[in-house]
């Protein structure tokens, strides 16, 4: 099972872009990587999936090194909407084998 | 508008009532889950369903009891309840489990929040 570590909470401002780094040590071959974005009291919303160099779709890119050991959402420019919890999960999205775990997530707060 | 659906959105219950929570999804897909999720914690998985049958019970306790009649329709039947159980309930679906293909996403419901008394 494919542990995944964020940070607890970041902080930035409107307008700025937003790296939010994921460690992911013992990922494992077949592993992809996939970050949801949760607004209070409401369900995940998938963000971003890759599995390997970066990826980039409408809201915004994932960067993944060589080693896949580590992954980086980043956000353009964000705004006050942004404010949300984002959560890193890896594994062959397979459940059957308890592959696939929500952690605590990343508190992202977006001031004005 | 995710797809999934989930009523009700807010439940107020005794410890001796029973009652059940909806979720409905209109995606096409064959597998669907239960997550609980706490204040101030990770989302937890209960159960997960795959083309109608049960294939994960995370340890979950009797008082949930799961229904799965058909690819679309997922119910939570819940009772003698506790108030640690209160949390918001979320409902996912994804094209199923096992399909062998990797990278698979879940599209989640609203959630019904869930407040035992």
């Amino acid at each position: 099972l494919a542990k995944t570590t964020q940070p607890i909470s970041m902080d930035s401002y409107e307008g700025q872009e937003v790296n939010i780094t994921c460690s992911h040590n013992n990922i494992a071959t077949n592993d992809y990587i996939t970050w949801y974005q949760q607004f209070p009291s409401q369900g995940p919303r998938f963000i971003i999936q890759g599995y390997k160099t970066k990826v980039t779709n409408e809201v915004a890119s994932l960067f993944i090194p060589a080693d896949r050991k580590s992954s980086t959402l980043s956000l353009p420019r964000v705004s006050l909407s942004d404010t949300a919890v984002y959560y890193c999960l890896v594994g062959d999205m397979q459940f059957r084998n308890n592959d696939m775990r929500f952690g605590a997530g990343t508190r992202l707060t977006v001031k004005p | 508008e995710t797809g999934v659906t989930q009523t009700p959105r807010h439940l107020v219950m005794g410890m001796t009532n029973k009652k059940s929570l909806k979720c409905e999804q209109h995606l096409g897909h064959n597998a669907m889950y239960w997550y609980k999720q706490s204040a101030k914690k990770p989302l937890e998985l209960m159960f997960v369903y795959n083309f109608k049958e049960q294939t994960e019970n995370n340890s979950v306790p009797s008082r949930f009891s799961p229904e799965c009649p058909n690819s679309s329709h997922l119910f939570l039947h819940l009772h003698t309840l506790q108030p640690e159980d209160s949390a918001l309930y979320l409902c996912a679906s994804s094209q199923d489990t096992a399909s062998g293909r990797a990278g698979e996403t879940q599209y989640f419901g609203p959630g019904t929040r869930l407040l035992v008394l």
